[in-house]
């Protein structure tokens, strides 16, 4: 079958780096996304790996290990604004179709 | 300016009616897709659509059915064989970035089921 592990929540305190960790289980595999959704709205795109390593965003990093079938979101200098949902997802089916993990809750504390 | 419109954005049926679900985009996608999301479950995906005229079920199609007629509209009906409906439904249209297929979101229809 075809699944993706996050953690449900994370807390962490203003100005402060997290990772928010994505393990996955797909066939087809062809590259991993993220998306943040604030309460009530639309998911937006963050960043993608199609490639092993890190790819970076401004405020926003994302990695990528094909070999051990793991990734990670890594947000630096946090504001109150970054606290949403982050959901990472595997492209697969030569990249057309997105599979999501349920989502990790981010909270950010003053 | 370009995006993904969806009506209604809240929707009220009774059970045992088909609703039917609206998903415009003006940017040109090819693909579009339709999700549901349910609290701590998750982005699931119903069907989607590569091209006009041609769709494919996703992971949770039974109970729901779509069109695709032109590039512009994908429509999403939830009929009465759904047995749970009651969701925030989420429609979506990808374009290219540096080899992604980056999906963009409308701003969803929240269907409640009395």
């Amino acid at each position: 079958g075809q699944s993706l592990e996050q953690p449900s929540e994370v807390t962490a305190v203003e100005g402060a780096i997290v990772q928010i960790n994505c393990t996955y289980q797909t066939s087809g595999f062809y590259g991993l996304s993220w998306y943040q959704q604030h309460d009530g709205g639309a998911p937006t795109f963050l960043s993608y790996n199609g490639l092993d390593g890190l790819e970076e965003t401004g405020r926003f990093s994302s990695f990528l290990s094909r070999s051990d079938s793991y990734g990670y979101l890594l947000l630096q200098e946090l504001q109150m604004k970054d606290s949403a949902s982050y959901f990472c997802g595997s492209q697969v089916t030569g990249g057309f179709k997105t599979i999501f993990g349920a989502g990790t809750r981010l909270f950010v504390k003053a | 300016d370009g995006g993904i419109t969806q009506s209604p954005k809240y929707l009220f049926r009774k059970e045992g009616q088909n609703v039917t679900l609206s998903c415009e985009q003006n940017l040109n996608h090819d693909a579009m897709y339709w999700y549901r999301q349910d609290p701590g479950q998750g982005l699931r995906l119903i069907y989607y659509s590569q091209i006009v005229n041609d769709f494919q079920k996703g992971d949770i199609a039974e109970g729901y059915s779509v069109s695709r007629e032109k590039k512009e509209s994908f429509p999403l009906t939830v009929t009465s064989a759904q047995k749970n409906p009651t969701a925030f439904y989420l429609c979506a249209s990808a374009g290219q970035y540096s080899g992604a297929n980056v999906l963009t979101f409308g701003a969803g229809s929240r269907l409640t089921v009395l």
